[in-house]
Parts: structure tokens; sequence; C-alpha cells
């Protein structure tokens, strides 16, 4: 019954790797979200969806890109993988001001 | 724009002390504001939130005050314990748009016995 899953939990890869990060809710709600948790803790934002439309892309780089098939899934694309790439990738849904996160993807490049 | 601005840490309590960690905001419409904590090696984890000006959130023996005057959202707790460990994020959303997140810097909190 875990609200917003996201696998896998663990990801390593080597540099210049394709990889997916895939990302479910089963609450219902209208957007999801992608966010990067660097070493130092701090959360930044790198995507939302609302009903399957882009709402807001920050400067990230292209070879990031959202997928989502269906208004439960957000997936996340990463091309070409570099070393800086390396952090904990979090998943959100939310509905109003009620956001739930999933537990992440630690994902390292080597 | 919208943005949070949370106190750097590291803190480093001892078991039953008093904390506060201070976070004051800036944004371009009414707020809702939120505390989130992350335990070591877990995902982050909603821990109070107030909607408007004045509310109290308040969860586990932490509490934060929605304070428009002073644009602060202070957390507190009167009595740390080891297993309130973790890292301490303040937020904030403001319903326009995208209704994203913006988290402050994250303040890692360490309780000594």
């Amino acid at each position: 019954d875990t609200a917003v899953s996201q696998t896998p939990k663990y990801l390593v890869t080597q540099m210049g790797n394709d990889k997916s990060i895939k990302c479910e809710q089963n609450l219902g709600h209208d957007t999801m979200y992608w966010y990067k948790q660097d070493s130092k803790k701090f959360l930044k934002i790198m995507f939302s969806y609302n009903n399957k439309e882009l709402i807001i892309n920050e400067t990230v780089p292209n070879r990031f890109s959202p997928k989502s098939p269906d208004k439960a899934h957000l997936n996340l694309h990463i091309n070409s993988l570099e070393l800086g790439d390396s952090a904990v990738y979090f998943c959100a849904s939310s509905q109003m001001d009620g956001y739930t996160f999933g537990s992440g993807t630690r994902l390292t490049v080597v | 724009g919208d943005s949070v601005t949370q106190m750097e840490g590291p803190v480093t309590l001892s078991e039953e002390a008093f904390l506060t960690i201070n976070c004051t905001y800036t944004a371009t419409g009414y707020p809702s504001l939120f505390w989130y904590v992350q335990y070591p090696g877990e995902g982050l984890q909603l821990l109070l939130k107030a909607t408007k000006a004045d509310d109290k959130g308040s969860n586990k023996g932490f509490e934060a005050t929605y304070r428009k005057e002073t644009t602060s959202f202070h957390l507190e707790k009167g009595s740390v314990q080891v297993s309130d460990s973790a890292v301490y994020f303040c937020a904030l959303s403001v319903l326009t748009g995208a209704n994203n997140l913006f988290f402050g810097t994250g303040t890692r909190l360490t309780v000594i016995p």
C-alpha cells in the first residue's frame, strides 16, 4: 500500500550509460515531481508534471527527460550519465498542498 | 521569487535539551509552510505544516508557528531525544502554477546521550 514508490532504490552504473528510474503513485494526485538531492543534502526540483503536461523544467541538462505514460507514473530517463549526476533522486506527488515523497533512488556513476 | 532560508548546521545537542531551528521565507503569494525530516538513509517525511498566518503545526513534540509579520516558521522542541537525530528541512509552496515545493538547505541535528 505504498503511496509513492520508486525503483530501483540503488543504481550503480558507468559513465556514458543510459538509465531510467521509475515512479508510481497510488494517491490519485494530479501533480508529480522529481527532485535531486546532492551530497550536501540540498534538494532541488528538476521537473513537475500536471495531468501529463510538463509545467516547469528548471535548468536541468537535456540529458534528463521525464516521461509520464499516465497520471500515476512519472519516470526519469537519463542519457550519457556523468559523474556529477551521482545523487539521490526523489519522486513526489501532490494534491493542493499535500505532498508525498518516495524513498529515493541513490544513483552512483562510476 | 519564492525561497527559504534555513539555519545552517550542524546542530549538536544533549538529550533533553531545547531545540530551535530557524527558518525564514520569501514568497510572492500566500505560502503554505512545512517542516520535513530525513532520518539517516531514509526518504523525506512530513513532520508538520501550517497553511495560514498564526497557524501552529505540531507533531511528535515538535512545533512551528507561521509568523507572517516576521516571515518565519521556526521549528522548536522542548526536549530532544537521540532518535530525533536527522536532517530537518524547511519548505514552502505557493498554490499557483506548478505548485512546487521549495526547500531550505537542511539542518543536520545530532542528539547525544
